[in-house]
């Protein structure tokens, strides 16, 4: 099975301030089309997930354009450019190149 | 706007069964793969289960592979997880999620596996 990590698990921010979040994946994300299939959710508290990035750098529609996602092969990074008060929560990192699907163990971003 | 509803959860007693449900609308159901994924009680993500959009294909996870069986009526628009000889390590938050790239999240059912 493909191992995703992710780092920090916790990730305190100041409102403002840019973060980042990083995921690295056991093999290479890279299917035989040539795409790269590693998405990003968002977990709110109390909430379903959301998806926020899908095939590495691609916004779903909805969402601020202060979330990018990039990498390549095995190593990921979702960033905030500047952290709002409803960016509090649970993000993943997920592989859907292989069988079965991983998730990363999840970074928690909070508010300093 | 995309819809998944699941329901059918509970609190069942170890190795008994569940059938969980999934009413699907606000997309072409029978043209989309569908995911179960879980979340135990303040635990991380873990994808369950992909049913491919005829039905006539699914992959597991290891953990429930033999016990838990996926399947979809297209004419209906909705999904079934038929979990059996459930453990307590089954106790999750159980989602449906659509496409294969995970797209729309319902809002999950809860199981619980406990005597």
């Amino acid at each position: 099975d493909v191992v995703m990590t992710q780092s920090p698990l916790s990730l305190p921010v100041t409102l403002g301030q840019p973060a980042s979040i990083s995921c690295r994946s056991s093999q290479s994300l890279v299917y035989s089309d040539g795409k790269t299939y590693l998405n990003w959710f968002q977990q709110r508290p109390g909430q379903s997930p959301r998806r926020l990035i899908y095939m590495v750098s691609n916004r779903d529609s909805g969402v601020p354009d202060r979330f990018s996602g990039s990498g390549s092969g095995t190593e990921f990074t979702l960033k905030i450019s500047r952290v709002e008060a409803e960016d509090v929560g649970v993000y993943y990192c997920m592989q859907v190149t292989h069988w079965p699907r991983t998730f990363g163990q999840g970074t928690k971003v909070e508010i300093k | 706007e995309v819809q998944l509803l699941e329901s059918g959860g509970g609190l069942v007693q170890p190795g008994g069964s569940l059938r969980l449900s999934c009413a699907a609308s606000g997309f072409t159901f029978r043209t989309s793969a569908i995911n179960w994924v879980r979340q135990a009680p303040g635990k991380g993500l873990e994808w369950v289960s992909t049913i491919n959009e005829r039905g006539d294909w699914a992959s597991y996870a290891d953990s429930v592979k033999g016990r838990f069986t996926v399947s979809r009526d297209n004419s209906k628009n909705i999904l079934f997880l038929q979990m059996n000889s459930l453990r307590t390590v089954d106790t999750a938050l159980y989602f449906c999620t659509e496409h294969w790239q995970v797209a729309n999240w319902g809002r999950g059912t809860l199981v619980t596996v406990s005597s």
